[in-house]
């Protein structure tokens, strides 16, 4: 079984603290993503990346930045965090390299920004 | 990617097969259809997809109309662990990077 897991289930910071999400998967997938996930919005993708050291901006990747320095490890970095970036993260990765359909998620990560 | 149409909510007796509904009028020949689900403050899970052909895994089968324009996700036997809101999404081979869509899928309720 896939096995897609983050660092946290619930985490609260201050604003302006800089928060690391770290997420890991088990099945040596080469593409991993960063969404988050808002009531009415859906998911939104923040980043994604397709290899070690490589990464693309998604939709919505202003005020974080992301690191790929393992193929097994991607982790999320809200420089500043401010209070509009409380939501539900969401982590996945798949090794579909054609369609990134088929997706593995992990349990999520509800940040509270105060 | 087509846009697709699901019923807001259903219920299901514990037991009995859940059939889930979903409506892709404007799916165009290279469009999968994928299901998944999400659990109650879970991240969503991957259940099943498919082209033309029916397909059944360990979790699901899913049935998709000869002119491709609906199809019906089954759970033969739901159980409460079932409970979750469902997701039906078409997406294409030159989807690449674009993010999934869940759209408001159906929740569905199973009752003991």
């Amino acid at each position: 079984d896939v096995k897609v897991t983050q660092s946290s289930r619930y985490l609260v910071k201050r604003t302006g603290e800089k928060v690391f999400l770290e997420c890991v998967q088990d099945m040596d997938h080469e593409n991993m993503f960063w969404y988050r996930q808002d009531p009415g919005l859906g998911l939104r993708l923040i980043y994604f990346s397709y290899d070690v050291k490589m990464k693309e901006k998604g939709d919505i990747p202003e005020g974080y930045s992301v690191s790929r320095e393992k193929k097994e490890r991607f982790s999320l970095i809200l420089e500043s965090a401010s209070t509009n970036q409380t939501s539900m993260y969401l982590c996945a990765s798949t090794s579909d390299r054609r369609t990134y359909n088929e997706q593995f998620f992990g349990p999520g990560t509800r940040l509270t920004v105060l | 990617d087509a846009k697709t149409t699901q019923p807001p909510s259903m219920d299901c007796a514990e037991g009995r097969a859940a059939n889930l509904p979903c409506n892709h009028s404007t799916i165009s020949g290279n469009e999968y259809v994928y299901w998944y689900r999400q659990i109650h403050s879970q991240g969503p899970q991957y259940i099943i997809h498919g082209l033309k052909n029916n397909e059944t895994n360990e979790m699901a089968s899913l049935i998709i109309t000869e002119d491709r324009k609906s199809s019906t996700l089954i759970l033969p036997h739901a159980t409460l662990r079932d409970t979750a809101v469902y997701y039906c999404i078409v997406r294409g081979w030159n989807s690449g990077n674009t993010p999934l869509v869940f759209g408001k899928g159906t929740r569905l309720s199973v009752i003991a």
